[in-house]
């Protein structure tokens, strides 16, 4: 089952706007990680962020979790056409820490 | 290998056809994932192996599904008697433990005709 929940379900920004999804989540966890899929093949992991950080950084990425409110937010800066994917978050919430998945957000960037 | 490994990539099956797919792991990662997903939505959780520990079956959709994982390193799902609403990719994923860096193949584009 899938506890993760993500919003919104799809995206569409000019090229060089940001891109904000969210993800929330209904257990306590260890870490959330987000991933990007293009062309409903193999996902690919972007970051990991740990139950005990706040906030993480890579390239363009920008990644907050909120424990408190259990959600997370994936920022993606000054987007490129190459960005658009669908973009998924997972979480270790599940029995012998399996991975639980969001829906994904679909993002388009418009060029 | 350098990543996980699904074969075939692509399989066209008549309805009512056992299916073998299979699923090459990372060497040393404890966990492998197989997952479902039909076009445009997302991923549907199958089954889960961890390490030795017994696998989590919870997702598979019918006792038509079945998966082995072979010595800690290979798995094979089986969909016996295939039916056309089993078709979608159909991934597998593998990380050192659990919770860490899943790292995908593919996926199997299974279509039942």
């Amino acid at each position: 089952s899938q506890q993760g929940e993500e919003d919104p379900q799809a995206l569409s920004i000019q090229e060089g706007e940001n891109a904000t999804m969210n993800c929330s989540y209904k257990t306590s966890i260890n870490n959330l990680q987000w991933y990007r899929q293009n062309s409903g093949r193999g996902l690919v992991h972007l970051i990991l962020i740990r139950s005990n950080e706040r906030e993480k950084h890579s390239g363009r990425l920008r990644v907050t979790l909120d424990t408190s409110k259990k959600s997370s937010s994936l920022l993606i800066t000054a987007s490129r056409a190459a960005d658009t994917a669908s973009y998924f978050c997972a979480t270790d919430a599940g029995s012998n820490y399996q991975l639980i998945w969001g829906a994904g957000t679909k993002l388009i960037i418009k060029p | 290998g350098a990543g996980v490994s699904q074969s075939p990539s692509n399989k066209v099956t008549e309805k009512g056809k056992d299916v073998e797919l299979r699923c090459d792991p990372i060497s040393g990662h404890t966990a492998l994932y197989w997952y479902r997903q039909s076009l445009g939505q997302g991923l549907e959780f199958l089954i889960y192996f961890q390490g030795n520990s017994a696998p989590d079956k919870s997702g598979l959709p019918s006792d038509r599904f079945s998966a082995e994982r072979t010595g800690g390193s290979v798995s094979t799902l089986t969909i016996q008697r295939t039916q056309q609403e089993d078709s979608a990719v159909y991934l597998c994923a593998s990380s050192l433990t659990g919770n860490t860096e899943a790292f995908f193949g593919q996926g199997t584009r299974l279509t039942v005709v």
